[in-house]
């Protein structure tokens, strides 16, 4: 079964440089989210849209933007990046429906700012 | 604000059961979560419960409810070293897109 595709899955940027994350979502999958995993923590909400808008926000920072595309891929754009960026940035898609709303997870796109 | 807890470890001997404990604070979720993550892997649903159920088994799997008291745990029957991870237990509120994460229980299954 087709699953969540992230790209790149490791990315290595500079301080201050921009780095863009991309995220293919499961085939009919209508709601992409974002998460971020710092070394031995939990995964953090970042931003999550649906029908290519934005349904919540959570802690993204505001040098982060993200957006989602006709095709339902979305993408998390990162700017002026920072030491502490460095972290598992973890997509998830889901068919919203009125109920549950299970989230299936991509394999992650570990950033390394240096 | 919405908080999800979980113990941080927890180890068993190859056969014997665990049970993965979790206590979250929204009084309007809907559906609590648990997932799996394996080193340097991404997030595997293992299973989920609707916050109007007590009970739900699959396969190995046992997730009980106590809505009163928001428990959530994980009982994995016969436990085999392949079971070694973390996991997760997270929870979603009615009508919202946002997940809260517990910090995470890693599992050490000894052979």
């Amino acid at each position: 079964a087709a699953g969540v595709i992230q790209s790149p899955r490791h990315l290595i940027k500079e301080k201050r440089e921009t780095a863009t994350l991309k995220c293919y979502p499961i085939p009919r999958h209508d709601t992409v989210y974002w998460y971020q995993q710092g070394p031995g923590q939990d995964p953090q909400f970042l931003i999550s849209f649906y029908e290519k808008m934005q349904s919540d926000k959570g802690s993204i920072p505001d040098r982060f933007s993200a957006q989602q595309f006709s095709d339902y891929h979305s993408e998390l754009n990162m700017s002026s990046l920072e030491l502490g960026d460095s972290a598992l940035y973890f997509c998830a898609s889901s068919l919203w429906t009125s109920g549950a709303d299970t989230q299936y997870f991509g394999p992650g796109t570990r950033l390394t700012v240096l | 604000g919405e908080d999800v807890e979980q113990s941080l470890f927890l180890s068993v001997r190859e056969g014997d059961s665990s049970v993965i404990n979790c206590t979250y604070t929204d009084s309007s979720s809907t559906y609590l979560y648990w997932y799996k993550q394996e080193p340097g892997a991404g997030l595997q649903l293992l299973t989920y419960i609707f916050s109007n159920m007590d009970m739900k088994q699959d396969q190995r799997l046992t997730v009980l409810l106590n809505k009163k008291d928001k428990h959530l745990s994980l009982r994995i029957a016969d436990t085999q070293t392949g079971d070694s991870a973390i996991y997760f237990c997270a929870d979603q509120n009615t009508g919202g897109f946002k997940t809260i994460f517990g910090a995470g229980t890693r599992l050490f299954v000894k052979a």
